[in-house]
């Protein structure tokens, strides 16, 4: 079964710009996550979907957002891109179908790593 | 703020001892927590998880929960040179994850 993959693998942008991330679950995985990986602040959620609806929510800015699409494949939009948001963003995929992805192992993908400069 | 603490490290173990890595937790509502290896450069992959208070044992690995003092920990026996990575502990219920603590088996 592959795993989760996530497109693209790297990418530089400038401040000002927007971006958008792409995910594709497990197959047959439905709930997708996504978090910002910094040295900084470690590891942060920033949204959960499942079935296309948003289920959990991090503390980000309203740049942030996310959607899901009827095949479970996630994408994430950042727009006004700032500095700051250079990291590692990871996507991560769980096959739960009765509770949040939170009480369920999650399988990460491989992380697409921004660069804004 | 909820938090999860570890200790940055650098742990330097020998290969063969024993690797304790500790992480505590703000939220006494906690209820799930898991361990995450993170090797550099590369995604977090889930090692172990646990829910009641005790030991949970896996192979080479034991978790231990104190949800009275609000501590997690894990152990890796007979460390080997293969287990030097970044440990993630994670609130997973709370969706927090600690910041890591880098392993560094000794050769």
């Amino acid at each position: 079964k592959a795993g989760v993959t996530q497109t693209p693998r790297y990418l530089i942008k400038t401040r000002g710009q927007q971006v958008t991330l792409s995910c594709s679950p497990i197959s047959g995985h439905r709930s997708v996550s996504w978090y910002q990986q910094t040295p900084g602040q470690g590891l942060q959620f920033l949204f959960e979907y499942f079935s296309e609806t948003q289920r959990n929510k991090g503390n980000f800015p309203g740049r942030f957002s996310g959607r899901q699409f009827s095949n479970s494949r996630s994408e994430m939009n950042v727009s006004t891109l700032e500095l700051g948001d250079s990291a590692l963003y990871l996507c991560a995929s769980t096959g739960s179908l009765l509770a949040s992805a939170a009480y369920n192992e999650q399988f990460f993908g491989p992380g697409t790593r921004l660069t804004v400069l | 703020q909820k938090e999860v603490e570890q200790n940055s490290g650098p742990l330097s173990v020998p290969e063969g001892a024993i690797a304790s890595l500790n992480c505590t937790y703000s939220d006494r509502g906690s209820q799930s927590f898991f361990w995450y290896r993170q090797y550099s450069g590369k995604s977090p992959e889930l090692i172990m998880s646990i829910y009641s208070n005790g030991d949970k044992e896996d192979g080479r690995f034991t978790a231990q929960l104190n949800k009275a003092s609000q501590y997690v920990s894990l152990l890796i026996r007979d460390s080997q040179p293969s287990d030097s990575a970044t440990y993630l502990c994670a609130v997973i219920d709370k969706i927090i994850f600690g910041k890591g603590t880098r392993l560094h088996i000794l050769p």
